[in-house]
């Protein structure tokens, strides 16, 4: 049973740039929510995709977007990176967005 | 709002002995609770889940939690840790018309031979 997956593992960009990150759900899941986890900190809610559209938000500015493809799948997006945004990126899955959720192993993405 | 407070930045233990990692939450709904592992440079690991019914849960590698909700409390607990234990910990609430998980700063679980 395959788990939740996420691409690329690493990734380093400049400030200004943007940069796309993507998540595949575990099998039978068909809602993804995105996380960032700054270095000794929790994870922090960014949004949640539910039918292909944003149910629920987080604290982000609209630098961040995302997408929900038919098959579940999802993409982070976020455009004009800051220093700030250098963290793990975590993607995780559940079933209608209820109850417990499985994470993938992240993407740990460094703005310099 | 939901928050959650991990009262204990970190613990160091030695093997084979007991270990509890505190939780505390606030919410006004009713509420599901979660502990998450997490190894160095890896995700998010699902150790245990309370949801609803009894208020002593057991999870994987031995852990077991116990719901107190005149005490908003779920504490982690486990009764002999062993050196891969070491990792940090994390408690997590969700609830109500609330999707998203609102997690602690986590706890460092050290465990020295």
């Amino acid at each position: 049973d395959a788990g939740v997956t996420q691409s690329p593992t690493h990734l380093i960009k400049t400030r200004g740039q943007q940069v796309t990150l993507r998540c595949s759900p575990k099998s039978g899941h068909d809602t993804v929510s995105w996380y960032q986890q700054a270095l000794g900190q929790g994870p922090q809610f960014i949004f949640q995709y539910y039918e292909e559209e944003e149910r629920q938000r987080g604290n982000f500015p609209d630098r961040f977007s995302g997408h929900q493809f038919p098959n579940y799948s999802s993409e982070l997006n976020v455009n004009a990176l800051l220093l700030g945004d250098s963290a793990l990126y975590l993607c995780a899955s559940s079933l209608f967005g209820v109850g417990e959720q499985y994470f993938g192993p992240g993407t740990r993405l460094t703005v310099t | 709002a939901q928050s959650v407070t991990q009262l204990d930045s970190q613990v160091p233990v030695f093997e084979e002995a007991p270990v509890e990692l505190r939780c505390n939450y606030s919410s006004s709904v009713s509420v599901y609770l979660f502990w998450y592992v997490q190894y160095p440079n890896q995700g998010l690991q699902l150790l245990l889940k309370y949801l609803s019914g009894s208020t002593l849960v057991k999870g994987i590698n031995g852990f077991e939690a116990e719901f107190n909700k005149s005490q908003t409390s779920f504490h982690l607990r486990k009764p002999s840790v062993h050196i891969s234990d070491t990792a940090e910990y994390f408690c997590a609430v969700s609830g109500g018309s609330n999707y998203k998980l609102t997690f602690g700063k986590g706890t460092l679980l050290t465990v020295n031979p």
